[in-house]
């Protein structure tokens, strides 16, 4: 069974400042990981994903994130935020079985940009 | 830019009615989910659904939830008899092709908030 730990439950960072939210993932199998944001009253909206290849990937708005296997992590990060990114951010993890395409959600980050 | 539709966007109903909760997924895709978010609380998988079949399930999705893909379009989500412990947010996604390709994306519509009271 995999899992997904999201140790921030809130992180306010000033407009401009960097930003990192954390997250660690539990598998006992390889897997595909995922960030999604929700903004008020919307649905999830998938920022980047990491697949295979390179563990940097980049997303969409200025995101990026980098896979660390032997840390099981996929922190998620930003140089520089804009009072449009306050929302909730969800890491999410998928196993490499083919045909088990289930997404497994951490418990959230809201982040608030202070102006 | 396509997008997964979900109707209604709120529903109330009484315990112990069913309701059913509809979403239309991007026309060109051949899987199809149902997650759900407890207030407060994370995303949780329910189901996946491929050549008019569940594909998985959790433990969540028992007897009293059903799925159907009735006319090629539409996906819905059935609940028989309803609970307070129903309350949610239910999203519907959809995606284009399996895990392995490196296209995958699942897209999410925007939701249905039901309340059961």
């Amino acid at each position: 069974a995999q899992s997904v730990t999201q140790l921030d439950s809130q992180v306010p960072v000033f407009e401009e400042a960097p930003v990192e939210l954390r997250c660690n993932y539990s598998s006992s199998v390889s897997v595909y990981l995922f960030w999604y944001v929700q903004y008020p009253n919307q649905g999830l909206q998938l920022l980047l994903k990491y697949l295979s290849g390179s563990t940097l990937v980049k997303g969409i708005n200025g995101f990026e994130a980098e896979f660390n296997k032997s840390q099981t992590s996929f922190h998620l990060r930003k140089p520089s935020v804009h009072i449009s990114d306050t929302a909730e951010y969800f890491c999410a993890v998928s196993d490499r079985n083919f045909g088990n395409e289930k997404l497994t959600f951490g418990t959230g980050t809201r982040l608030t940009i202070i102006p | 830019e396509p997008e997964v539709t979900q109707t209604p966007s709120h529903q109330v109903t009484q315990m112990g009615q069913e309701v059913i909760l509809r979403c239309v997924p991007i026309s060109n895709h051949l899987y199809f989910y149902w997650y759900r978010q407890i207030l407060g609380q994370k995303v949780e998988f329910l189901v996946s659904f491929y050549n008019n079949e569940i594909s998985e399930k959790s433990e969540i999705f028992d007897d009293q939830f059903s799925v159907e893909r009735p006319d090629g379009s539409n996906f819905t989500l059935k609940i028989r008899s309803t609970k307070l412990e129903d309350s949610a947010m239910y999203f519907c996604a959809s995606s284009v092709q399996a895990l392995a390709g490196s296209s995958y994306e699942q897209y999410f519509g925007p939701g249905t908030r039901l309340t059961v009271t």
